[in-house]
């Protein structure tokens, strides 16, 4: 059974600041996926990574996945109340259509 | 386009009683499945399925039945709801990918055992 960690559980920022939220495991994953999740809401995907050491940009979020394909982390630059919300990494293993979620990440951004 | 639609929205249940969730897709995606989302748990996968006619356990699967008869389709069916079943309810689907694809989530149903 794979041990997936995410850290801080929650954070509280206020706007303008940045900040770095992760996600380790014990195992290897073949990729990652990050999902954001606004409250009252389902999780949305955010990004996809593959390879080892890739980084994807979208807009002010930077996600990067280890080289050992074992940790994730997801950095907000200038961050805004519209990116309050549950950040979610969910690890793909051999079976890739079975999603094992993360407990998630609690970001609020206060005005 | 519709997505995933769940459906009802909001349900209390006295203890006893049975009811199903539902979950439909117009996606034509053949990955489907159910999730719970309790305070400080997250996510925990309940039951999935790879395509119609074919369903497989998840990680908390007691008290908790589905089927899937069509591509569109995967109910959850509580049979006799007890008070730990209180959570938020989430289906997903996907399309099948050797990187992962994209699962589109609904917007959950919360639901309440008394």
């Amino acid at each position: 059974t794979q041990l997936l960690e995410q850290s801080p559980q929650f954070l509280s920022i206020q706007e303008g600041e940045n900040l770095t939220v992760y996600c380790n495991s014990s195992s290897v994953f073949s990729s990652l996926q990050w999902y954001r999740q606004e409250p009252g809401e389902g999780p949305v995907l955010l990004v996809t990574v593959v390879t080892g050491g890739e980084v994807k940009k979208l807009k002010r979020l930077t996600f990067q996945f280890g080289d050992a394909r074992k940790d994730s982390s997801l950095h907000i630059t200038a961050a805004q109340p519209g990116d309050t919300g549950l950040y979610l990494c969910a690890p793909l293993g051999g079976s890739n259509y079975k999603l094992t979620f993360g407990k998630g990440t609690l970001l609020t951004v206060n005005p | 386009n519709a997505g995933v639609t769940q459906t009802p929205k909001f349900q209390v249940l006295k203890t006893g009683q049975s009811m199903t969730l539902q979950c439909a897709q117009d996606m034509n995606h053949e990955y489907m499945s159910w999730y719970r989302q309790d305070p400080g748990m997250g996510l925990r996968l309940i039951h999935y399925s790879v395509g119609a006619g074919i369903t497989d356990q998840g990680e908390v699967p007691n008290g908790y039945n589905v089927s899937r008869s069509t591509t569109e389709d995967f109910p959850l069916r509580l049979l006799s709801a007890a008070p730990s079943q209180t959570s938020v309810y989430f289906c997903a689907s996907s399309r099948f990918s050797t990187v992962g694809y994209g699962y589109t989530f609904g917007s959950g149903t919360r639901l309440t055992v008394v």
